[in-house]
């Protein structure tokens, strides 16, 4: 089942910060993060392990409730180049070691 | 970047016809996938292969089907191209499955009339 993304989309000021949250009903593994610019390929931001392991990039954070099923992108001090559609895929024991995405949320980052 | 290609970029076809997609990849990765992406569902697995001709189908497997008979190559094929098939089509590729990172191909989009 397609994990839920929200907001669905969010207009900021550059400096501005905004979290971005993915919401599952099924136990998770692992929780990943991607970017899509218009018109481009997704690219990856950030993997979320069950057990609190972060692999990914160094200026975007992200926290993982493994209970509650959630996960969060946290980007501080947005910038221009931090505008795009933003991904999250989920993996877990229903999955088959394969990634659910959600529908993404577009994030505007205004001068 | 990481080599991998997508072929055509572009596609306009008429419904009834066969079409197929090539990925190629230069990385030598195990994992090989093939998502569509349409506004409002995100990515949506058709297939995927975790080696030379070992593929296994995704969440929205009907009406296409893959081979992968050398491990840089995964082609998708539309026996029968419907409308509801237009849609942009990403190639991805990974090391392993799992907590593994996703590389992806620029995309191809079909346009079936």
């Amino acid at each position: 089942q397609q994990p839920v993304q929200s907001p669905q989309a969010v207009i900021l000021r550059e400096g501005e910060d905004a979290v971005i949250n993915c919401s599952s009903s099924k136990a998770l593994y692992s929780v990943h993060w991607y970017r899509q610019k218009h018109g481009e390929a997704p690219v990856f931001l950030m993997i979320l392990l069950k057990g609190g392991e972060q692999k990914g990039h160094e200026k975007i954070s992200a926290s993982f409730n493994e209970k509650k099923q959630q996960s969060s992108l946290y980007l501080t001090a947005s910038q221009l180049s931090y505008s795009g559609t933003y991904f999250c895929g989920t993996e877990g024991p229903t999955s088959n070691y394969q990634l659910i995405w959600g529908a993404g949320t577009k994030l505007i980052i205004k001068p | 970047d990481a080599g991998i290609t997508q072929s055509p970029r572009h596609k306009v076809t008429e419904t009834g016809t066969p079409v197929t997609l090539r990925c190629h990849q230069t990385e030598n990765h195990r994992y090989m996938y093939w998502y569509r992406q349409d506004p409002g569902h995100g990515l949506r697995l058709i297939h995927y292969s975790y080696g030379v001709k070992d593929t296994d189908k995704g969440e929205v497997s009907d009406g296409y089907s893959v081979s992968r008979s050398k491990t840089e190559d995964f082609l998708l094929t539309l026996e029968s191209a419907t409308s509801s098939q237009t849609s942009v089509y990403f190639c991805a590729i990974s090391e392993n499955s799992g907590a593994n990172v996703l590389t992806f191909g620029a995309g191809s989009r079909l346009t079936v009339l």
